[in-house]
């Protein structure tokens, strides 16, 4: 089994909203990733965690936050997000984080409008 | 840096039509490669990997060689089906440079029944 689950599949959110986004994996991955796509672009890094630590954050605005609470889960809390955040949210995990041979199983993605 | 780079499409083909997608990269070690395809509305599914140079990934009717000298990954399939239509990506991934996914820009690609 490769899945990588997401929720909610969609979600329209107002400026003003706190709302999150959760990842789920049951192949005992020690890595999870989120990124960020918009339409016609390819997918862009955001954070990836470790060993449930935060290993990697590309500069991502603090609107976004992210939450490693076991090795199966990851969470991503959102507040005060603005229009242009509006885009494809994907999950990923990896066996490992330190081996450059590792495959990467993305999940179907939350798409996020925010209005 | 690295850095990935794939024709642009779109790519309009008729069914039963040979697919070819070039990707080169450029890379500050030595890569893995990939190629990762996105249907419409849906994720990214790995569709094929090469770890290591001369070693071809295949799955699903689709290939690709890893050819050092020419620093490519070019993706090749034989006999396409509607189905097909999808966004694919080409991706390295070097240890050195963090184990971050470089992904090319992608390639459309409209299979007409």
């Amino acid at each position: 089994d490769t899945e990588v689950t997401q929720t909610p599949k969609h979600l329209v959110m107002g400026m003003t909203n706190k709302k999150s986004l959760k990842c789920e994996q049951h192949m005992g991955h020690r890595a999870m990733y989120w990124y960020k796509q918009k339409a016609k672009k390819p997918p862009e890094l955001m954070f990836v965690y470790s060993y449930e630590k935060l290993s990697i954050n590309e500069s991502v605005p603090s609107r976004f936050s992210p939450e490693c609470p076991n090795s199966s889960l990851l969470n991503l809390h959102l507040h005060a997000l603005q229009p242009e955040d509006s885009a494809l949210y994907l999950c990923a995990s990896s066996q490992d984080w330190d081996r450059g041979n590792e495959t990467q199983y993305f999940g179907p993605g939350t798409r996020l409008l925010v209005l | 840096g690295d850095s990935v780079t794939q024709m642009e499409g779109p790519v309009t083909l008729s069914e039963e039509a040979f697919l070819t997608i070039n990707c080169t990269y450029t890379a500050t070690g030595y890569p893995s490669l990939f190629w990762y395809v996105q249907y419409p509305g849906e994720g990214l599914q790995l569709l094929l990997k090469a770890t290591k140079a001369d070693d071809k990934g295949s799955n699903k009717g689709f290939e690709a060689t890893y050819r050092k000298e020419t620093t490519s990954f070019h993706l090749e399939k034989g006999s396409v089906q509607v189905s097909d239509s999808a966004v694919y990506f080409c991706a390295l991934k070097v240890k050195a440079a963090g184990n971050k996914l470089t992904f090319g820009g992608g390639t459309r690609v409209l299979v007409k029944p």
